[in-house]
């Protein structure tokens, strides 16, 4: 059964940091890319962050880019997203999420695997 | 960017009718178009992706069509389990991935 299981919410004051981890289990974990994606209380989805199978490649959602910072053990089979210098509008559900994606053809099938999400406050 | 553009917002419809859920890009976004359904307090679900196959698991009555912007999603009977958020999302042009703001499917 795969579980991805994240930990490392809470509430964080304006300009502060937080480290949020995710536990991979039951699947490849090295064959996916791995993505973080996060939902502010009532609205919909938003992408934050991905990184490829070796840690190479990261992409950003241009609001995050110098602040967060995704990265990965696959030893461990663990995602990682460092979250510095928040703000009120980071407030959200932050999921892991599995990103099956092939680059040499661009074949994707999406986000497939999702974990319960950990909630994120920024707030004074 | 491309913008996805999810139509209705909101849509009533009967346990055992049918239910068509529209989804549009604002380029093409050829057949990278996924599927996603949310119930309150869990996370989403992949339903399809590659714009028409069903993941892993999903029941036949869930369909999708399209391909280049425009896409729709089809639950041909309604179960109670079915009302829910769905959201389109694409990624044949990236970053960033991007989401449509979702269609929430309730009961009438």
């Amino acid at each position: 059964e795969v579980q991805l299981v994240e930990s490392g919410g809470g509430l964080v004051q304006p300009g502060g940091s937080l480290r949020l981890s995710c536990a991979a289990s039951g699947f490849t974990f090295s064959t996916y890319w791995m993505s973080w994606v996060r939902q502010a209380p009532g609205k919909g989805l938003e992408w934050v962050a991905n990184t490829k199978q070796d840690g190479t490649e990261k992409y950003y959602i241009d609001s995050v880019k110098g602040r967060f910072t995704i990265s990965r053990d696959n030893a461990k089979t663990s995602l990682y997203l460092q979250m510095n210098s928040l703000r009120a509008e980071d407030t959200a559900v932050y999921y892991c999420a599995s990103y099956y994606y092939d680059g040499s053809t661009g074949y994707t099938r999406g986000f497939d695997y999702w974990g319960q999400g950990t909630l994120v406050t920024v707030s004074s | 960017e491309i913008v996805m553009t999810q139509s209705p917002a909101t849509l009533s419809v009967s346990p055992g009718e049918r239910a068509t859920l529209s989804c549009r890009a604002s380029q093409s976004v050829s057949s990278n178009l996924a599927w996603y359904q949310q119930k309150p307090g869990q996370a989403p679900r992949l339903l399809i992706y590659g714009a028409s196959t069903r993941a892993t698991g999903i029941p036949a009555r869930f369909s999708g069509s399209g391909s280049g912007t425009e896409f729709t999603l089809t639950i041909s009977s309604l179960q109670s389990e079915d009302f829910a958020v769905y959201y389109c999302q694409q990624s044949n042009n990236w970053p960033p991935i991007t989401f449509g703001q979702g269609t929430r499917l309730e009961i009438k």
